[in-house]
């Protein structure tokens, strides 16, 4: 049973380029959780989502950031005309449940440590 | 808001020791869970340990426990016999849910060093 697959692993950007990380969640899981993870800091959330709706990105930040979780594929964060703050390891989660299972845990990918040269 | 503290950037130990990470957090909740993460060099984020609030005996999964004090709000690890594979950073977090989203609130994190 694959777990929560990442990819690119390292993704290097100049500024003003996009870039887009992909996530495929875990067999059977259909919610999706994005947080980022500055240098020797914990992870942030940024947004959440099930399949085809974005039900939280009261983390993402306003501009040039967006995600999806289309009903086919895999889920995509993209970063639009990055920036050297945006610097950083990204990570996906997924789970089976969002607000009856607290006991389930989220399954993080490796992440996806971008670099904004 | 929900806050997670980790007082202590960098911890060692010797192997085959014990060592104790330190977390606190902040809440008006009754119901929510805590975990311990495990985030070696290959940046993989592993499970190492939940507690749920409504439990009063603490967590244990073989070298690891944890000393959950509710009313102090107080979340701590033990790791006992110490081995090198143990060295991490180690991330604790609170789990509840806001609006539907199940969401993750992350301390800071304590590296370990293994000492052989």
């Amino acid at each position: 049973n694959a777990g929560v697959m990442q990819n690119p692993r390292h993704l290097v950007r100049r500024r003003g380029q996009e870039a887009r990380l992909r996530c495929s969640p875990m067999k059977g899981h259909s919610h999706v959780y994005w947080y980022r993870q500055l240098p020797e800091e914990g992870l942030k959330f940024m947004v959440y989502l099930q399949k085809e709706n974005i039900i939280d990105e009261s983390g993402m930040p306003k501009e040039r950031f967006s995600a999806e979780f289309p009903k086919e594929g895999p889920s995509i964060l993209r970063i639009q005309q990055v920036v050297r703050g945006d610097s950083a390891a990204y990570f996906c989660a997924s789970s089976t449940t969002h607000g009856t299972g607290l006991g389930s845990p989220l399954h993080f990918g490796n992440g996806t440590r971008l670099t904004v040269t | 808001a929900q806050t997670v503290t980790q007082s202590q950037p960098e911890m060692s130990v010797q192997e085959a020791e014990t060592v104790t990470l330190s977390c606190t957090y902040d809440t008006s909740e009754s119901d929510y869970y805590l975990f311990w993460y495990k985030q070696p060099p290959s940046r993989q984020m592993i499970l190492v340990i939940r507690q749920e609030a409504y439990k009063q005996q603490n967590a244990t999964e073989n070298r690891f426990s944890v000393n959950f004090q509710k009313a102090a709000k107080s979340f701590s690890l033990k790791i006992s016999d110490s081995q090198l594979g143990d060295a991490a950073m180690y991330f604790c977090a609170y789990r509840t849910i806001i609006q539907g989203a199940q969401k993750l609130v992350f301390g800071q994190g304590t590296r370990l060093t293994i000492n052989p």
